[in-house]
């Protein structure tokens, strides 16, 4: 079974630009979440979808968005691109239903660097 | 105060010690997950928990939903431990401990 699928891995933008990172789930799952990774603030969650629908946000600014297809794939867009947005951005999917998460399956990540 | 507290922050252990990392948590949750992550890899979920206890091969985890506690235990400890390890709670949304630095010598 083909596990969570994160692309690109790294990519390095420059203040100003757009970025979308792409996150495959495993096969089955409907629930797909992202993460923001950083040496200063750890492990943030970013936002939960649900069969296309977000079911939950963390605490960013409106720069940071996503989307789920009909077939669970996501992803996540960060507009106008600031220094302090460089960092690991995980991607997990999960089997669980309702209002619980279930057993989080992660990606490798896509390492964003902004110069 | 952080809604999750992890400790301690970093561990050094000698192979084969008996290990325990600790969590607390201030929120209410339907869940409790403990991860794991090694250097310049990516996180593997080794527990989620909403009640009791659970134990796989050498990791044992528990949780006390009345106290908002969760203990990791790791017996007879080997280098290939050696990661940081976060707990995270599962309210409506995940939150993270700031994780524990584990390094486990031979």
């Amino acid at each position: 079974k083909a596990g969570v699928t994160q692309t690109p891995r790294y990519l390095i933008k420059t203040r100003g630009q757009q970025v979308t990172l792409s996150c495959s789930p495993i096969s089955g799952h409907r629930s797909v979440s992202w993460y923001q990774q950083t040496p200063g603030q750890g492990l943030q969650f970013l936002f939960e979808y649900f069969s296309e629908t977000q079911r939950n946000k963390g605490n960013f600014p409106g720069r940071f968005s996503g989307r789920q297809f009909s077939n669970s794939r996501s992803e996540m867009n960060v507009s106008t691109l600031e220094l302090g947005d460089s960092a690991l951005y995980l991607c997990a999917s999960s089997g669980g239903t309702g209002g619980e998460s279930g057993e989080l399956f992660f990606g490798e990540g896509s390492r964003l660097t902004v110069l | 105060k952080n809604e999750v507290e992890q400790s301690p922050q970093n561990l050094t252990a000698q192979e084969g010690e008996f290990i325990t990392i600790n969590c607390s948590y201030s929120v209410g949750i339907s869940a409790l997950h403990w991860l794991q992550q090694h250097p310049g890899g990516g996180i593997v979920s080794l527990f989620m928990l909403s009640s009791g206890k659970k134990k796989h091969g050498r990791l044992i985890a528990t949780i006390n939903i009345q106290e908002k506690h969760s203990s990791l235990h790791i017996t007879a400890s080997h280098p290939r431990d050696s990661a940081v390890y976060i707990c995270a709670v599962d309210g409506n949304k995940l939150v993270f401990g700031a994780g524990t630095i584990l390094r486990v010598k031979s």
